[in-house]
């Protein structure tokens, strides 16, 4: 079970871009690198998903380095209602199972006005 | 196209007693896992379940106990409720074939145990 390092907390104001680097020593091979975003009150929702590189979608982007042993999300422009907890999350998603939902305590965003 | 569906939204037990908890998952999705959600923590993974059969386990005390019906929906039992079961109880869904693409959550029922 690939564990994850995150900071506790960030703050940004809006219309900046926000960087959330999560770390993972003991991913394996197979592991794939998912992000969350929840809202209180709300199960977390699927941000990004991604093996190696970069991948971008309308919402963020995620950064793989080559040896894998971290990951960045990036959220470009934040506003207000990106103030959320964000959690990385590490797991081979061909083998459904705990391995790919372990959270850890996530990355608590706040956006200032 | 219905996401995860759980009912209810809101519980409040007194301890001592029993709750189920149900949820229905998103249409194509075979899978059903639980997670018990404290204030301010992560969510914890209670068990998951497959082919009406629980899979996977957390380290979660008997009490906690489930169920999973032929059309893919879920229960999941609580007994001898204690205050500590105060959280919120998270429902996820997926395919068995894989979860590229994450997984998809519920809304969560908030239970108070008083």
């Amino acid at each position: 079970l690939a564990k994850t390092t995150q900071p506790i907390s960030m703050d940004s104001y809006e219309g900046q871009e926000v960087n959330i680097t999560c770390s993972h020593n003991n991913i394996a091979t197979n592991d794939y690198i998912t992000w969350y975003q929840q809202f209180p009150s709300q199960g977390p929702r699927f941000i990004i998903q991604g093996y190696k590189t970069k991948v971008t979608n309308e919402v963020a982007s995620l950064f793989i380095p080559a040896d894998r042993k971290s990951s960045t999300l990036s959220l470009p422009r934040v506003s207000l209602s990106d103030t959320a907890v964000y959690y990385c999350l590490v797991g081979d998603p061909d083998q459904t199972g705990a391995n790919n939902l372990f959270f850890g305590t996530g990355t608590r965003l706040t956006v200032i006005p | 196209d219905a996401g995860v569906t759980q009912s209810p939204t809101h519980l409040i037990k007194t301890r001592g007693q029993q709750v189920t908890l149900r949820c229905s998952p998103k249409s194509g999705h075979d899978t059903v896992s639980w997670y018990q959600q404290a204030l301010g923590q992560g969510p914890q993974f209670i068990f998951q379940y497959y082919e009406e059969e629980e899979r996977q386990r957390g380290n979660f005390p008997d009490r906690f106990s489930g169920h999973q019906f032929p059309n893919y929906s879920s229960e999941l039992n609580v007994n001898a409720l204690l205050l500590g079961d105060s959280a919120l109880y998270l429902c996820a869904s997926s395919w068995s074939g894989g979860a590229l693409g994450g997984y998809t959550f519920g809304s969560g029922t908030r239970l108070t145990v008083v």
